[in-house]
């Protein structure tokens, strides 16, 4: 079975600083992917980044990075430049994949970190 | 726009009665998924579909039915027998493939049962 764990409940971070979002997973499977998701207070999920067990560098989406250490297990959120529309629910996620990368489908949530971003 | 829509976005009922969630999605895509999320936690998985006219149970299917009958549609009936139906409820969909790893969701509906 997967599991995300996310040991961060709330997390405060200056405007215009970096601040990064702890996650760490559990799977025995051999391939999967990782994900990070922003909900703001409106509800909706937003995709932010993505990252396969098999890729050799760490992904990078404009002011997103996720810093993937295989070996621990962690797949960590960087956010730089923070800004306030940054503040958030932040979700870590995981899915079971094929070598290829072919989706099984279903994701496995982490318990979610708050962001608050001061002025 | 292509996109997944959810309605209504609140929903109310009284205890005892069935409800029925509504999700459409004009993507094209083969997969779809139902997730319920409580105050304060992650996403669970109530059910998911990967083609027509077939589903499968995700880790909390108790007290939920879904149905396939189109590509595009994937109803989710939340019944008397759940426990604890109040909820924010969203549907996802996916592509298949390689590299299909965005799942797309839709705003959620709000369901409060007393």
């Amino acid at each position: 079975a997967q599991k995300i764990t996310q040991t961060q409940p709330g997390m405060f971070v200056q405007e215009k600083e970096a601040v990064t979002l702890d996650c760490t997973y559990d799977t025995s499977d051999p391939s999967y992917g990782l994900f990070w998701y922003k909900q703001p207070s409106s509800g909706e999920m937003i995709f932010l980044i993505y990252q396969g067990s098999y890729d050799q560098q760490n992904a990078t989406e404009g002011r997103y990075s996720l810093n993937f250490q295989k070996a621990r297990k962690s797949a960590n959120l960087v956010i730089s430049a923070s800004q306030l529309g940054d503040s958030a629910m932040y979700f870590c996620a995981m899915r079971e994949e094929s070598a290829g990368g072919t989706s099984y489908g279903k994701l496995t949530f982490g318990q979610g970190t708050i962001l608050t971003v001061h002025p | 726009d292509g996109g997944i829509t959810q309605s209504p976005k609140y929903l109310f009922r009284k205890e005892g009665q069935n409800v029925t969630l509504s999700c459409e999605q004009n993507l094209n895509h083969d997969a779809m998924y139902w997730y319920r999320q409580d105050p304060g936690q992650g996403l669970r998985l109530i059910y998911y579909s990967q083609i027509v006219n077939d589903f499968q149970k995700g880790d909390i299917a108790e007290g939920y039915s879904v149905s396939r009958e189109k590509k595009e549609s994937f109803p989710l009936t939340v019944t008397s027998a759940q426990k604890n139906p109040t909820a924010f409820y969203l549907c996802a969909s996916s592509g298949t493939g390689s590299r299909s790893y965005e799942q797309y969701f839709g705003p959620g509906t709000r369901l409060t049962v007393t």
